[in-house]
């Protein structure tokens, strides 16, 4: 089984500021026939269901501000705020699908404003 | 444009089993295209894929829910459900339904509002 991990378990930003979220998986999503991450991004805010930000580890979902910025391959990804506003205060988790139909979640990284 | 919608008792007593039905509108069940699949979320945790099933029956579990779960579609009804038994306090959780945009792509972009199944005597 893959495992995912994120850090931190939280930060806390000025707004203005940028925001950075680490995520592992245990093994590489990277597959290799078409050079493509199997790795998604959502954002959950309270009482919502998660929304999807990234897949493909860094393509943007539409509608998704371009503040917001993925990267990474193998096995280390990265989701960037550039500038966060009020409206990112969320948990952010990651996702691997190499394992399709079979999915795990990291953790989640739970975003405040200082 | 998709819509999944759980359906099922909130409240669940120890020892029991429980039942969620999520109701597809504006896309098809039998489709060939798409697993179907429960997420689930303890309060104040994260997110934990439960399983997906396929049109066809085919049936994929968490490895730490597996012996528990069982899940089913009836495609006359645009519907898939998830059994799951035995519950403890442990399994009190938002319990969503969800579509990952393809066989392929497994990205969830489709998900239910939530129904939340609490545990208690």
């Amino acid at each position: 089984d893959i495992v995912m991990t994120q850090s931190p378990d939280s930060l806390a930003v000025s707004l203005g500021e940028r925001a950075t979220i680490h995520c592992k998986s245990s093994q590489s999503v990277l597959y290799s026939s078409n050079n493509k991450n199997y790795l998604a991004w959502y954002q959950q805010k309270p009482g919502q269901p998660p929304k999807l930000l990234f897949y493909w580890a860094s393509t943007r979902e539409s509608g998704v501000p371009d503040r917001f910025s993925a990267s990474g391959s193998g096995t280390d990804f990265t989701l960037t705020i550039s500038s966060l506003q009020a409206e990112d205060v969320a948990v952010y988790y990651c996702q691997q699908y190499y394992t399709t139909p079979i999915f795990t979640f990291g953790p989640g990284t739970k975003v405040n404003v200082k | 444009q998709l819509q999944l919608q759980e359906s099922g008792p909130g409240l669940v007593k120890p020892s029991e089993t429980l039942s969620l039905t999520c109701t597809v509108s504006g896309g098809s069940v039998s489709s060939s295209n798409y697993y179907w699949g429960w997420i689930r979320q303890p309060p104040g945790k994260g997110l934990e894929w439960i399983g997906s099933i396929y049109y066809t029956g085919s049936t994929y579990h968490n490895p730490s829910l597996k012996s528990r779960v069982t899940l089913s579609v009836d495609t006359s009804k645009s519907q898939f459900s998830l059994k799951l038994s035995s519950v403890t306090a442990a399994d009190t959780a938002v319990y969503y339904c969800a579509r990952p945009v393809s066989i392929v792509e497994g990205y969830f972009d489709s998900w239910g509002q939530g129904i939340l199944v609490t545990v208690s005597s």
